[in-house]
């Protein structure tokens, strides 16, 4: 079965220090990846990709992601977090074949604490 | 440029009545769809649209239903809401359903009694 897996419900870092969101997948085919943020009473907005190519991605904000096909895994990781990165994160997978196969993961709950 | 908007932003039912929420998107996206968000559950696909006057299922689409007259539009219906339809509900818009980024709006609260 198709699936994303967020291991954990919460992450908490201080300020200026690394995070890593962890994010892995399983699906038969070919994955496009994606992360996107979720601010207090919004809609999800964004951040980044990985359809093909580098396995490092670079998105909005600072982040990152890094593609592990061994893994199975695309976490999110920033160098130096802000107390402006917390909120919740989602993980999402489509198959190329299908626009119905979007997968969202259960969401991280970022928190920086200053 | 508005990007995906969404009325109303709240609403309370009673279980039985049915109402309908509106999405506009100003992007001239081909594709729209919409979602329920509920706690620890993520995002899940109630149905979509790959074009003006298409719809598709997606992962729950029971006690739903879509509309897409026209190209910016995409209307979801509840005929009879239930409690369990007690959710957030996101619609998003999108170049293609492939690779493109998804644009999301701003979400409507909804609270079935």
């Amino acid at each position: 079965a198709q699936s994303v897996a967020q291991p954990e419900d919460q992450v908490n870092v201080a300020e200026g220090n690394p995070l890593t969101v962890k994010c892995t997948y399983s699906v038969s085919g070919n994955p496009y990846l994606f992360w996107y943020v979720q601010y207090p009473n919004r809609g999800l907005q964004f951040l980044l990709k990985y359809i093909t190519g580098d396995n490092l991605v670079k998105g909005s904000y600072g982040f990152e992601a890094e593609f592990n096909k061994s893994q199975t895994s695309f976490h999110l990781k920033k160098p130096s977090a802000l107390v402006s990165d917390s909120a919740l994160y989602f993980c999402a997978v489509r198959l190329y074949s299908s626009a119905s196969k979007i997968i969202f993961g259960s969401g991280t709950r970022l928190s920086i604490r200053p | 440029n508005a990007g995906v908007t969404q009325t109303p932003k709240f609403r309370v039912l009673k279980t039985g009545q049915s109402m309908t929420l509106l999405c506009a998107q100003d992007m001239n996206h081909e594709y729209m769809y919409w979602y329920r968000q509920d706690p620890g559950m993520g995002l899940r696909l109630i149905h979509y649209s790959v074009g003006e006057g298409t719809t598709a299922k997606g992962e729950v689409p029971d006690g739903y239903n879509v509309s897409r007259l026209k190209k910016q539009n995409f209307l979801l219906g509840l005929e009879s809401a239930a409690p369990s339809q007690t959710s957030v509900y996101f619609c998003a818009s999108s170049d293609s359903h492939l690779t493109d980024t998804q644009y999301f709006g701003p979400g409507t609260r909804l609270t079935v009694l």
